[in-house]
């Protein structure tokens, strides 16, 4: 059976501090594979997409960035934190388009 | 306007009573999921669907592709089924990821 993990599960930075968060998922192949961000009194939003390797498409400009540098592992990074950044962030996984989605456990970050 | 807009935003019920949860788009889609959101935080995926209706235990999905409104019924509310329920639609297009609805509140009292 197919299963995703998400680390670390919580975690707390400073303004301006680097970060990544990391993503994989295991038992199955060439998966989709998704960044959501939940920030406080706000909407599930989607930040970045991959098909596969190396290939990423973003949604909403921001000071993230995302990479594929194995077929099942997502990470999501930012150079230098802002408090904007602070939220639940998910990763998720597909088989291809227009097909179900299995959400990870998700990452609560908080940057003060 | 939202492109996902739910409704009620918070409902709270007595154990046993019948749930409608409504979501209405105003865009085109390739499907459109229900999700329900635990208090921890996690997301499980309860229903994909694209046309007609679908039905998994006591929970009940209905889609009108031309109303572009779906539906969520719970039928014999429990307290566990006390979650934030979230309506989501896949755009098409690359990896068809989802926008979504603000989510609806429930809670069951016993």
């Amino acid at each position: 059976s197919q299963t995703i993990h998400q680390w670390p599960a919580t975690l707390v930075q400073p303004v301006g501090s680097p970060l990544s968060l990391e993503c994989t998922v295991e038992g199955t192949s060439n998966p989709n594979l998704y960044w959501y961000r939940q920030a406080a009194g706000r909407g599930l939003q989607l930040l970045f997409y991959s098909v596969g390797i190396g290939q990423i498409s973003s949604e909403v400009p921001q000071n993230l960035s995302a990479s594929r540098p194995q077929d099942r592992q997502f990470i999501l990074s930012s150079k230098k934190l802002l408090l904007s950044d602070s939220g639940f962030y998910l990763c998720a996984w597909s088989v291809g388009s227009w097909h179900e989605q299995f959400f990870g456990p998700g990452t609560r970050l908080t940057v003060l | 306007k939202n492109e996902v807009e739910q409704s009620p935003q918070n409902l709270t019920a007595q154990e046993g009573e019948f749930i409608t949860i409504n979501c209405s788009y105003s865009v085109g889609i390739s499907a459109l999921h229900w999700l329900q959101q635990h208090p921890g935080g996690g997301i499980v995926s309860l229903f994909m669907l694209s046309s007609g209706k679908k039905k998994h235990g006591r929970l009940i999905a209905t889609i009108n592709i031309q109303e572009k409104h779906s539906s969520l019924h719970i039928t014999a509310s429990h307290p566990r089924d006390s979650a934030v329920y979230i309506c989501a639609v896949g755009r098409g297009g690359g990896a068809d990821g989802l926008t979504f609805g603000k989510g609806t509140h429930l809670i069951i009292q016993p």
